[in-house]
């Protein structure tokens, strides 16, 4: 079945390093979602992405589309103790139906 | 405004009871979905609802799995004869359509099947 394979399963930086967490499908995706989860929480949205090679920034957090629409990246600048939580992918294959296909996550723990 | 809503927040149940699960989605949202998230795992999709389509059970993985939406809202997930691999968080969210809107999660129940 479709997958959206996501890595690292898990990083460990120091507080100010930045961080990048990879999505990769082997079909094109319609949109892909990313949603952070905080220690103990549930996972909340964060962005969309739509369009080919689309870049989105929120702060110090930037998103891209490849531009084959199968990968996505979500990459942290100057990282810090609030950063701390798991990142999920989803991707869509089906358009304005159909489910998401949450990646496994990355882990992310920053070491102040 | 209210967010999705799930209760219990915690459940212990002994092996072999059967548990009932209940999401309470947005007012509004006509999409309804569960996960299941293991300790320190991903998102495992059980089931989908969209309006008054027949709900996707791809996700479920045995029959002791079953969900209801009743009225377009509310929502309840039943596990039978419960095992210990059972024992997880219970999510459920819920979003105005598709794959291409945002999905709000509830808080989670947490299973643990003694």
């Amino acid at each position: 079945g479709q997958q959206v394979m996501q890595i690292p399963q898990y990083q460990h930086v120091q507080e100010g390093e930045d961080f990048t967490t990879y999505c990769n499908s082997s079909t094109t995706l319609s949109n892909i979602q990313w949603y952070k989860q905080r220690p103990g929480g549930h996972p909340v949205f964060l962005i969309q992405l739509v369009k080919s090679g689309e870049v989105k920034k929120q702060k110090r957090l930037t998103f891209q589309f490849g531009e084959a629409k199968k990968n996505s990246s979500l990459h942290i600048t100057a990282t810090q103790t609030t950063d701390v939580g798991t990142y999920f992918c989803a991707g869509n294959y089906g358009g304005s139906q159909g489910n998401l296909i949450f990646g496994k996550g990355t882990k992310l723990s920053v070491k102040p | 405004g209210a967010g999705v809503s799930q209760s219990p927040s915690n459940k212990v149940t002994e092996k072999g009871k059967d548990v009932e699960l209940r999401c309470d989605p947005i007012s509004g949202h006509t999409a309804l979905y569960w996960y299941r998230q293991s300790l320190g795992q991903g998102l495992e999709f059980l089931i989908y609802f969209q309006g008054n389509s027949a709900p996707d059970k791809s996700g479920l993985p045995s029959d002791r799995f079953s969900a209801e939406r009743t009225g377009g809202s509310v929502s309840t997930l039943t596990i039978q004869r419960t095992q210990q691999e059972d024992s997880a968080v219970y999510l459920c969210a819920s979003s105005f359509g598709g794959a291409s809107y945002t999905q709000y999660f509830g808080p989670g129940t947490r299973l643990t099947v003694l």
